[in-house]
């Protein structure tokens, strides 16, 4: 089992709907989250990040995180043509909170 | 405030070349970490380096070393280039582990 895992998508959501993506995740014992966007032959850029069971809102955007279901989701409202990106989740493993493990990324797209 | 810097953006290499790519973290942080990211893949962890010693090393050869200078710039380089070697090099800046902020990579091409 890969330690972090997400669809690949693509996933097509229409304009001024919401799009929602899921990671999910091997380790327990796993603290903090992260998600990055990353735009077609760019480099990835930080959206959120969150620790805490529960959500967390910034903007359009919140972060659901669920522990006990080791899994953590990314709610985007009221979804722009400028959304679409390939939705990267990053988690530090345990002990290691200076690396990143990356899922493979969701590639969202946003049809006007 | 400038963000994370690296140089060159775009390297076409032969096999068994070796390469230097180089990076500048944002003002005031001290932690560089190095990403290499296949097509299609996430990024996958080679090192991070914390006040200028290397705190963890992900699965990499041997052929891939840093280093962190004093004004907390860093340095990757690879030794006898391979075909899969082929990747874009992602630059990454934190004051301490967490968040990592990005730079805009270098894209190494090995023919």
């Amino acid at each position: 089992q890969k330690e972090v895992e997400q669809n690949s998508g693509p996933l097509s959501v229409p304009e001024g709907a919401i799009a929602s993506l899921n990671c999910t995740y091997s380790d327990r014992g796993s603290q903090s989250f992260f998600w990055y966007r990353q735009y077609s032959g760019k480099s990835p850029e930080l959206i959120m990040f969150i620790y805490s069971n529960g959500d967390k809102e910034d903007g359009r955007f919140t972060a659901q995180l669920n522990k006990a279901s080791q899994y953590v989701s990314l709610l985007i409202r009221d979804s722009q043509p400028s959304d679409s990106a390939t939705y990267l989740c990053a988690v530090p493993p345990p002990g290691s909170n200076y690396q990143l493990i990356w899922g493979a990324g969701t590639k969202l797209i946003i049809k006007p | 405030d400038a963000g994370v810097t690296q140089s060159p953006t775009h390297l076409i290499k032969t096999r068994g070349q070796h390469v230097t790519l180089r990076c500048s973290p944002i003002s005031g942080h001290k932690s560089v970490s190095w990403y290499q990211q296949v097509l299609g893949q996430g990024p996958q962890f080679i090192f991070q380096y914390y006040e200028k010693e290397e705190r963890g090393r992900g699965n990499f050869p041997d052929r891939f070393s840093a280093r962190q200078f004093p004004n907390y710039s860093s340095e990757l380089n690879v030794n006898a280039l391979l075909l899969g070697d082929s990747a874009l090099y992602l630059c990454a800046s934190s004051l301490t582990d967490q968040p990592q902020h990005f730079g805009d990579g270098t894209r190494l091409s090995i023919l």
